[in-house]
């Protein structure tokens, strides 16, 4: 049984560019979160996708804005790069929102370096 | 708000000795807690977990919680440390309501001594 699936592993990215993190859910999961981890500190959440829609997102500008496909799988927009946006971003997936007493399971990260 | 506060960025440990994580937690309503390891350039993998059933929680790896509501804390422990818990180790809470997310705190890093 596949768990959650995320593509690139690495990236290097210029200030300015855009770039896109992608996302698969584990089987049966239906609702996809995204979450920025800086280095040294504890994963922040960007935002939550069920249903196609976004449903709650947390302290993070427009620049970040994203995608949830038909078959549950998600993807993480990010526009005109700053440096600061280098982090390690986790996506985690779940059976349904509010099911958090399950326990997210979390992919292993796209590492993003903007230089 | 919900908040998690970790006491200790890193905790150094001898082989086979316990293992004393500390977390303490703030929430207007009755928390969901975690604990998650992560392993260097890996994501989150779920330790265990307090869903307001019993209070000691067991999880992976030999590791165990214990929710205790008056001191608004969810440590960590293991009774004997092994060379393979050398990891990074994050404190999250939630609320279990519909639009929910996972509040992390800022990691303990364990190093494990031979």
């Amino acid at each position: 049984d596949a768990g959650v699936t995320q593509s690139p592993t690495h990236l290097i990215k210029t200030r300015g560019q855009q770039v896109t993190l992608r996302c698969s859910p584990k089987s049966g999961h239906d609702t996809v979160s995204w979450y920025q981890q800086a280095l040294g500190q504890g994963p922040q959440f960007i935002f939550q996708y069920y249903e196609e829609e976004e449903r709650q997102r947390g302290n993070f500008p427009d620049r970040f804005s994203g995608h949830q496909f038909p078959n549950y799988s998600s993807e993480l927009n990010v526009n005109a790069l700053l440096l600061g946006d280098s982090a390690l971003y986790l996506c985690a997936s779940s059976p349904e929102p509010g099911q958090t007493r399950y326990g997210y399971t979390f992919g292993s990260g796209t590492r993003l370096t903007v230089v | 708000a919900q908040s998690v506060t970790q006491l200790g960025s890193h905790v150094s440990v001898s082989e086979g000795a316990l293992v004393l994580l500390r977390c303490n937690y703030s929430s207007s309503v009755p928390p969901y807690l975690f604990w998650y390891v992560q392993y260097p350039n890996q994501g989150l993998q779920l330790l265990l977990k307090y869903t307001s059933a019993a209070t000691l929680v067991k999880g992976i790896n030999g590791f165990e919680a214990e929710f205790k509501k008056s001191e608004t804390s969810f440590h960590l422990t293991k009774p004997s440390a092994h060379m393979s818990d050398a990891a990074e180790y994050f404190c999250a809470v939630g609320r279990g309501q519909r639009t929910d997310k996972l509040i992390f705190g800022t990691g303990t890093r364990l190093q494990v001594f031979p």
